[in-house]
């Protein structure tokens, strides 16, 4: 079964570094998303992206946070200068053109900035 | 806006008794709604959807939700609880105009199943 695969399942960083966090979406799929859970705190959308564009952005997502589709598999967020608050669990969701309501969900990248 | 409230961050259950997790939403619009559970350490996994149609919904592992417009509300129910449903459950909403469909997500409840 086709699944979203993220990379690297951990990443530790210090404050004021760039990371980027990838993604691989399931291969037929148009829509993508970033999520991220604070420890102890709910699910909060970042990002969405459809057709090599932003279509919405939550007021989380602001300069320091970009996305981009590089080559046509790899979905990636980039946090340019890291804050503490940035240290979370990174989610990437994808949904396919005919799977109007599901989002499938990567297994998540644990972001630490220290 | 949307919204999603769930009542009780932690639930506990004896093993084989009856799981209910609550789930309330507001939506200006007609609803999608989610229920996704979270095992420790793992990723989002999609435990069952209500679109339109038929307002008891079935999910995998046996877990069901019944859309209740008038309370609006989506409570997931297990008539049994299993050892292995000891999980976070996370419910969910989007809406069901345009094509951005992002989900909005309760705080969570942490199910505990005792032997």
């Amino acid at each position: 079964e086709p699944e979203v695969t993220q990379t690297p399942s951990h990443q530790v960083t210090q404050m004021g570094q760039e990371v980027i966090l990838r993604c691989v979406p399931i291969s037929n799929h148009l829509y993508f998303y970033w999520y991220r859970q604070i420890l102890g705190q709910k699910v909060e959308f970042l990002v969405s992206f459809y057709n090599n564009e932003i279509s919405e952005k939550s007021e989380i997502f602001d300069d320091q946070f970009s996305v981009e589709r590089p080559d046509g598999s790899n979905f990636t967020l980039k946090i340019r200068s890291t804050k503490l608050e940035d240290s979370a669990m990174y989610f990437c969701a994808s949904r396919g053109q005919l799977s109007v309501y599901e989002q499938y969900f990567g297994p998540g990248t644990r972001l630490t900035v220290t | 806006a949307q919204s999603v409230t769930q009542l009780g961050s932690h639930v506990s259950v004896s093993e084989g008794a009856l799981v209910l997790l609550r789930c309330n939403y507001s939506s200006s619009v007609p609803p999608y709604l989610f229920w996704y559970v979270q095992y420790p350490n793992q990723g989002l996994q999609l435990l069952l959807k209500y679109t339109t149609g038929a307002t008891l919904v079935k999910g995998i592992n046996g877990f069901e939700a019944e859309f209740k417009k008038s309370e609006t509300s989506f409570h997931l129910t297990k008539p049994s609880a299993h050892m292995s449903d000891a999980a976070e459950y996370f419910c969910a909403v989007s809406d069901s105009a345009g094509n951005n469909r992002k989900l909005i997500w309760g705080l969570g409840t942490s199910l505990a199943v005792n032997p």
